[in-house]
C-alpha cells in the first residue's frame, strides 16, 4: 500500500509541543516531507528529507524518523501555527507521489 | 523572487475539456522537475502528476485516477507547464496548484539533487465540473 496515515486532528494551548505522526509503508525505504497550508493558501513546504527544515521556517518546527513514521514536532506552539499539515512521501524515483490526510492543528 | 503564476480554469459540464497554465519567473525553469497536485472542497492534497526537465527529456508520471485524461505538457521558452484536462468528471472538481520541485546540493558529492517534494507553488486555480 502506497498510503499514509495521520491522525486527523491534533489540539494544544499555546507554548506547548505539537508532535504529528505520518505512518506508511512507503515510508519504510523513502524520505518523509511536511506542508502547512493555511486556510484558502497554498500549501508551504517546511520539512523536507525527513529533518531537513527549508530556509525561512522557524527553528520551532523539526522533523524527525523512527523506523516507518515521520514526525513534525512544533516546539512552542503559535496561535500562527493553526493550520492543516500534511505529510508527503514518494517512490523511489519521486515519480509517484502520495500525501497523508492531513491533520489539523488546533491552538486552543 | 520564485514564482509560480497559475491561469486558466473555470466551470465546464461533464466530458468537456480545460487547460491549465503555470509560469515560472525568477529560477531556471529548466532544471526542475514540476508537479500538479489538486484539492477538492474541503478534502486533502492529491497528486496529479509530474513533468520532468530538459535532461530527463520531459518525460511525465500521472496518478491513477487522471491517466489516460489529463496530459502534461512543459514550454522551456515560455518557462510554463501545462495540465490539459480531458473527459472531465465531477470528481475532478478542485482546487488544482502546480509546484516546482526543489533541490538540494550535497556536499558530500558536490551535485545538486533533486527532492520530490514541492518547494514553491502556484496560488491555485478552481475546476468545477458540474452539469
Amino acid at each position: 500500500s502506497n498510503e499514509l496515515t495521520q491522525p486527523p486532528s491534533v489540539s494544544v494551548s499555546p507554548g506547548q509541543t505539537a508532535r504529528i505522526t505520518c505512518s506508511g509503508e512507503t515510508l519504510s525505504n523513502q524520505y518523509g516531507y511536511w506542508y502547512q497550508q493555511r486556510t484558502g493558501q497554498a500549501p508551504v513546504l517546511i520539512i523536507y528529507k525527513d529533518q531537513e527544515r527549508l530556509s525561512g521556517i522557524p527553528e520551532r518546527f523539526s522533523g524527525s524518523r523512527s523506523g516507518s513514521i515521520v514526525t513534525l514536532t512544533i516546539s512552542g506552539v503559535k496561535a500562527e501555527d493553526e493550520a492543516d499539515y500534511y505529510c508527503q512521501s514518494a517512490d523511489s524515483g519521486g515519480a509517484y507521489k502520495v500525501f497523508g490526510g492531513g491533520t489539523k492543528l488546533t491552538v486552543l | 523572487e520564485e514564482q509560480l503564476v497559475q491561469s486558466g480554469g473555470g466551470s465546464v459540464q461533464p466530458g468537456g475539456s480545460l487547460r491549465l497554465s503555470c509560469a515560472a519567473s525568477g529560477f531556471t525553469f529548466s532544471d526542475h522537475y514540476m508537479d500538479w497536485v489538486r484539492q477538492a472542497p474541503g478534502k486533502g492534497l492529491e497528486w496529479v502528476g509530474r513533468f520532468r526537465n530538459t535532461t530527463d527529456t520531459h518525460n511525465t508520471e500521472y496518478g491513477a485516477s487522471v491517466k489516460g485524461r489529463f496530459t502534461i505538457s512543459g514550454d522551456d521558452s515560455q518557462n510554463s507547464v501545462f495540465l490539459q484536462m480531458n473527459s472531465l468528471k465531477t470528481e475532478d472538481s478542485a482546487v488544482y496548484y502546480c509546484g516546482r520541485e526543489g533541490t538540494y546540493y550535497d556536499a558530500v558529492t558536490g551535485r545538486t539533487n533533486i527532492y520530490y517534494a514541492m518547494d514553491v507553488w502556484g496560488q491555485g486555480t478552481t475546476v468545477t465540473v458540474s452539469s
